[in-house]
């Protein structure tokens, strides 16, 4: 069984700040996927970032990057210079052959 | 590409009646697709995953015989809920994974569909 840990209900970071979000998981699988999906208020899930567990290298897509530990599965969201428009519920989740959730943090971002 | 759409985005239904919701991929092929539950303020519960052209596979504590799931093309996928009761009111979401996009094993998401029940 897969499971995904996510140890922050709530996050806040100031406007323009940098911010990160904790995921841990856990499963047996050699070959698997990571991903950080963004759910704001019209709860249409938004891809964030993935990566694959074969790749050392931290993937990134501008703002956003991860520190991918696999001994530790560890899969930590890096946001930086904060925007707005960031504020909304992310959740970390694991894809085998079907996708596994944590239990999301809502971040909320200050002016 | 790769866009998902449910149908209906919102649904009220008196208790005891049926509701059937639709996932359809527009611009790709899915072999695959897949049903979530999600309450108020909480994660995806994965209810199913629905194969094209053979039975969905429930997970545990799921009652197949209220969430119905068909899949009968390779672009659409019906949850239908039996004989609904309050109790079933939720955000149903489904998510679809492409035939030909083995890389990443992504899914791509519809926008979800609020069942409320009377």
């Amino acid at each position: 069984a897969q499971t995904v840990t996510q140890s922050q209900p709530e996050m806040s970071v100031q406007e323009a700040e940098t911010v990160t979000l904790s995921c841990t998981y856990d499963t047996s699988e050699s070959d698997y996927y990571l991903f950080w999906y963004k759910q704001p208020p019209s709860r249409q899930m938004i891809l964030v970032i993935r990566q694959e567990a074969y790749k050392q290298q931290n993937a990134t897509e501008n703002r956003f990057s991860v520190n991918f530990q696999k001994a530790a599965k560890s899969f930590s969201l890096k946001i930086s210079d904060s925007q707005l428009g960031d504020a909304a519920m992310y959740f970390c989740a694991i894809n085998n052959n079907d996708m596994r959730f944590g239990a999301g943090t809502r971040l909320t971002v200050k002016p | 590409g790769a866009v998902v759409s449910q149908h209906p985005s919102r649904v009220i239904c008196k208790s005891g009646t049926s509701v059937k919701i639709e996932c359809r991929s527009l611009d790709f092929q899915a072999t695959t697709m897949f049903w979530y539950r999600q309450f108020p303020k909480k994660s995806l519960m994965l209810m199913a995953t629905s194969n094209e052209g053979s039975k969905a596979t429930y997970e545990q504590g799921v009652e197949k015989d209220k969430f119905l799931i068909n899949h009968a093309s390779l672009t659409l996928s019906t949850l239908t809920v039996t004989s609904a009761h309050p109790e079933d009111s939720s955000f149903y979401i489904c998510s679809a994974r492409d035939v030909s996009g083995v890389s990443y094993n992504e899914q791509f998401f519809g926008p979800g569909t609020r069942l409320t029940v009377l």
